[in-house]
């Protein structure tokens, strides 16, 4: 059965740490990994990941994939209240299917 | 560009009520998904459509749950009879095709009482 696993479930952390979201994935016919932010109802979209290695970066955030041990982690460094979410990855397979994690849910405190 | 719309944002029924969301999805993207997202857990995909087909329903509870995007435009999800578990977020999402990140609308929330 294809699975999603992220991990921690839940963090708190105070402004300035660097934080590590991880995601763990077996599902067959992968084609991509897609971190996402929600907020409040709508998740907004990060990053998307089909290579191994390649880290994708976008300020704060960076991301990378290892396709060998069935992996991503997403990095968020200084962080800051506004950072305060559910991180959310999904893998897409053939088909374009999606198949979200439950999520990480962050809270940083000043 | 505008977004992913949906409508209407909030709605509670009582149980063995009828109920229907409605999702516009980005201009010129053919595929759109229906999501279930209950409160703690991630999205649950119900239902895929790539232009007016379905890809993948494998998901939806079809002796209640039914969904139709007949111009291939936007859709509608159904729910005939509710029941108390289905209290949740509904989130349309659309992308330009296959292989492309999904856009999300802000989701219906949904309350069965």
């Amino acid at each position: 059965e294809d699975k999603v696993v992220q991990s921690p479930l839940s963090l708190v952390v105070h402004e300035g740490d660097t934080v590590t979201l991880n995601c763990s994935y077996e599902v067959t016919n992968f084609r991509s990994l897609l971190w996402y932010k929600q907020e409040k109802k709508a998740p907004t979209f990060l990053f998307m990941l089909t290579s191994s290695g390649i880290e994708k970066k976008s300020g704060r955030l960076s991301s990378i994939l290892d396709k060998k041990e069935l992996f991503s982690i997403l990095n968020i460094t200084a962080t800051q209240t506004g950072d305060s979410a559910v991180y959310l990855c999904a893998v897409v397979r053939t088909g374009n299917q999606f198949y979200f994690g439950t999520g990480t849910s962050l809270t940083v405190i000043p | 560009e505008a977004g992913v719309a949906q409508s209407p944002r909030y709605k509670i029924i009582e149980k063995r009520q009828s109920v229907a969301f409605w999702c516009n999805p980005i201009s010129g993207h053919a595929t759109l998904y229906w999501y279930q997202q209950i409160l703690g857990q991630g999205p649950k995909l119900l239902i895929q459509f790539q232009n007016n087909g379905v890809v993948d329903d494998s998901q939806l509870p079809k002796d209640r749950f039914s969904a139709e995007r007949l111009k291939g435009v936007d859709s509608t999800l159904k729910i005939q009879p509710a029941k108390l578990e289905d209290s949740a977020v509904y989130l349309c999402a659309s992308s330009l095709q296959l292989l492309t990140e999904a856009f999300f609308g802000q989701g219906t929330r949904l309350t069965v009482v």
